[in-house]
């Protein structure tokens, strides 16, 4: 089945700065990559996602990349703000191998004011 | 917005007796999940739910697991005799169609003492 690893399970940046968060997946079918962000005691919401068809996602300070060769995506994160942190967790699924999201460990970003 | 509910946010039981957690996915989703989270760890997926039955399971849905949608709004996971490991955040989720954005529940905690 699929496994998903993240990197760094923490990170700890300075307010204004970029944070990178690395994940690596397994199964070569899989198509689906979003991104969660869950605050503490909080449910997961989708920040932002995207398919195997394209290589990289922006959605204003937030972008996704994805190398589907090497089988890895990122999520960064630009002129961090104290509201960003929290734990984001990346995923990933398919439409032929396991179609249910697979997590990876998440990393806990802690913005510095 | 559309939101998926779960009722009770918490729950807690004693060791061997059973529990149902009950979720109302958005109303005009296809798929249904649950997925737990241990504390501090990262979210599982346990079963997906489609056209009244189950479309996936992982390792983790044994035998004591069951799920059920009593009626049109309803989805509901039955732990038939809990363990002290059961303990965590349940979550549910619903999607319109399968590899597709999930929406998440708040969650509902288990505490099996």
């Amino acid at each position: 089945g699929e496994n998903v690893e993240q990197h760094p399970s923490t990170l700890s940046v300075q307010e204004g700065d970029s944070a990178v968060i690395k994940c690596t997946y397994s199964d070569s079918a899989s198509n689906y990559f979003p991104w969660y962000k869950q605050e503490l005691g909080k449910r997961p919401q989708l920040i932002i996602d995207i398919r195997s068809n394209v290589g990289e996602k922006k959605d204003q300070r937030i972008a996704v990349t994805l190398n589907k060769t090497a089988k890895h995506f990122s999520l960064h994160i630009t002129e961090t703000q104290p509201e960003d942190s929290a734990v984001y967790f990346c995923a990933a699924s398919s439409d032929t191998g396991r179609r249910a999201l697979t997590f990876g460990s998440g990393t806990r970003l802690q913005v510095q004011p | 917005e559309p939101e998926v509910t779960q009722t009770p946010s918490h729950q807690v039981t004693q060791m061997g007796q059973e529990v149902i957690l009950r979720c109302v996915p958005i109303s005009n989703h296809l798929y249904f999940y649950w997925y737990r989270q241990i504390l501090g760890q990262k979210v599982e997926f346990l079963v997906s739910f489609y056209n009244n039955e189950i479309s996936e399971k992982s390792e983790i849905f044994d035998d004591q697991f069951s799920v059920e949608r009593p009626d049109g709004s309803n989805f509901t996971l039955k732990i038939r005799s809990t363990k002290l490991e059961d303990s965590a955040m349940y979550f549910c989720a619903s999607s319109a169609w399968e590899n597709t954005e999930a929406f998440f529940g708040q969650g509902t905690r288990l505490t099996v003492v």
